[in-house]
């Protein structure tokens, strides 16, 4: 399967605790996004990256939310101190770097419970 | 402040209807429009999408109709089908940020 992949699927944490999140997406894609969705809700933006460069970012994404992509290939999402409100299915897409070309691959996502 | 609004929330339609999902956006800088599909644990996949400089797309039995002027469009999903239950997000792009809507949980009934 050469889609985007993310892990964990699921992940149940206790408040206070510190988790982090892998996508990996396709692999000639340079533009990776994370989103958060909560339930019955559209996809929020989170933060961009182009490559390794981290372009933009929400202002959803508060000081305890980190994202790197190392070497431009697969990202990691960090979330410190979690907070009952983190709980969501945070998304990862990627796109790839044509011209005019701005289609959008999901991964399945992970969700994540903060109890 | 949603960018992009949507409706209905929910729609059930008889197989073999015709759904339509709409959607409104304001800013004028939205240059890509696409609708994804979601089921149910699974992330959105894109379905259809459109410029605005064109009106109408088809694929299969999909089409979008986009009015640039009443900066609206919409998804009318031809000849419904039980396997067409899922929810619709209508998405609205500019530079490097995508504005999705609140989605439309469809219902086909057979």
């Amino acid at each position: 399967d050469t889609g985007v992949s993310q892990d964990p699927r699921h992940k149940i944490t206790k408040r206070g605790q510190n988790v982090t999140f892998r996508c990996d997406p396709i692999s000639e894609h340079n533009r990776l996004y994370w989103y958060r969705q909560t339930l019955g809700q559209g996809p929020e933006f989170l933060t961009y990256f182009q490559n390794e460069a981290q372009l933009e970012k929400s202002r959803l994404l508060s000081d305890r939310f980190s994202a790197e992509r190392p070497k431009g290939s697969f990202s990691t999402l960090e979330i410190q101190r979690t907070e009952q409100g983190d709980s969501a299915m945070y998304l990862c897409a990627s796109s790839p770097r044509v011209a005019g070309e701005e289609t959008q691959y999901f991964g399945p996502g992970t969700r994540l419970l903060v109890l | 402040q949603q960018q992009v609004k949507q409706s209905p929330q929910s729609l059930i339609v008889q197989k073999g209807g015709i759904s339509i999902i709409n959607c409104a956006y304001e800013n004028t800088a939205f240059d890509y429009f696409p609708w994804y599909q979601q089921f149910p644990g699974k992330g959105p996949a894109l379905l259809i999408a459109i410029r605005p400089d064109v009106s109408e797309k088809k694929e299969g039995r999909f089409t979008i109709s986009f009015n640039k002027s009443a900066k609206q469009f919409s998804l009318h999903i031809m000849d419904s089908q039980p396997g067409d239950s899922a929810t619709y997000f209508c998405a609205a792009n500019t530079g490097n940020q995508f504005y999705f809507g609140t989605g439309t949980s469809l219902t086909v009934i057979p």
